[in-house]
């Protein structure tokens, strides 16, 4: 079967930097993305990476390695208003966007 | 500025009525997605279309149902709801190929009593 697993929830302080990993199987891959969702809210788009290596795109950084099945989504200099869920999704072979059910990220001033 | 939309808001609905849930695009893009997102589940993918008079299920069909009549619009529509179709749905739309990101409506709380 196909899997994606995110910690369910982490905690990080205002001004740190946290690092919410991401691991998956999937029958093959084309892509993967990032998406941020507040609480009652819809997903918005952060991030793609279909190539290894970091995709820096302000406070907010992509990392992929297909030979591992791994990514992570860093995040500097943190905000109150990360406080968030963030969702990684693969494309698989079909060219299905495949979820993992998200991480819950709590700022703490 | 182009947008997706979805009515209602929220719903309430009694065991075994039919109902059905509007999605609307201003995008003008081929693809529109239907997912229900529960707690402790990722976001799971009930049918999709590429386009005009083209729909296809996902992970999550059994008890729902779409169409597609012009590019604008993909309802979905339960036939007989049960509680365990109790979520939040949201509608997405995306423009070319599956690589392509999706973009999401603000969501429709459906609770079935």
């Amino acid at each position: 079967g196909q899997n994606i697993d995110q910690p369910t929830e982490m905690t990080a302080t205002e001004g740190a930097i946290v690092q919410i990993n991401c691991t998956y199987q999937t029958s093959g891959f084309n892509g993967l993305f990032w998406y941020q969702q507040h609480a009652g809210e819809a997903p918005t788009f952060l991030s793609y990476n279909v190539l290894d290596g970091l995709e820096e795109k302000g406070r907010f950084s992509s990392f992929l390695s297909r030979s591992k099945g791994y990514s992570y989504l860093l995040l500097k200099e943190l905000q109150m208003k990360d406080s968030a869920s963030y969702l990684c999704a693969v494309i698989d072979s079909n060219y299905q966007l495949i979820w993992g059910a998200g991480t819950k990220l709590i700022i703490k001033p | 500025d182009a947008e997706i939309t979805q009515s209602p808001r929220h719903k309430i609905t009694e065991t075994g009525r039919q109902v059905t849930l509007a999605c609307h695009q201003t995008w003008n893009h081929n693809n529109m997605f239907w997912y229900r997102q529960d707690l402790g589940h990722g976001l799971r993918l009930i049918h999709y279309s590429y386009g005009v008079q083209d729909t296809n299920k996902g992970e999550v069909s059994d008890g729902y149902s779409v169409s597609r009549s012009n590019t604008e619009d993909l309802p979905l529509t339960l036939e007989s709801a049960a509680s365990s179709q109790t979520s939040v749905y949201f509608c997405a739309s995306s423009d070319g190929g599956g690589a392509d990101t999706q973009y999401f409506g603000p969501g429709t709380r459906l609770t079935v009593l």
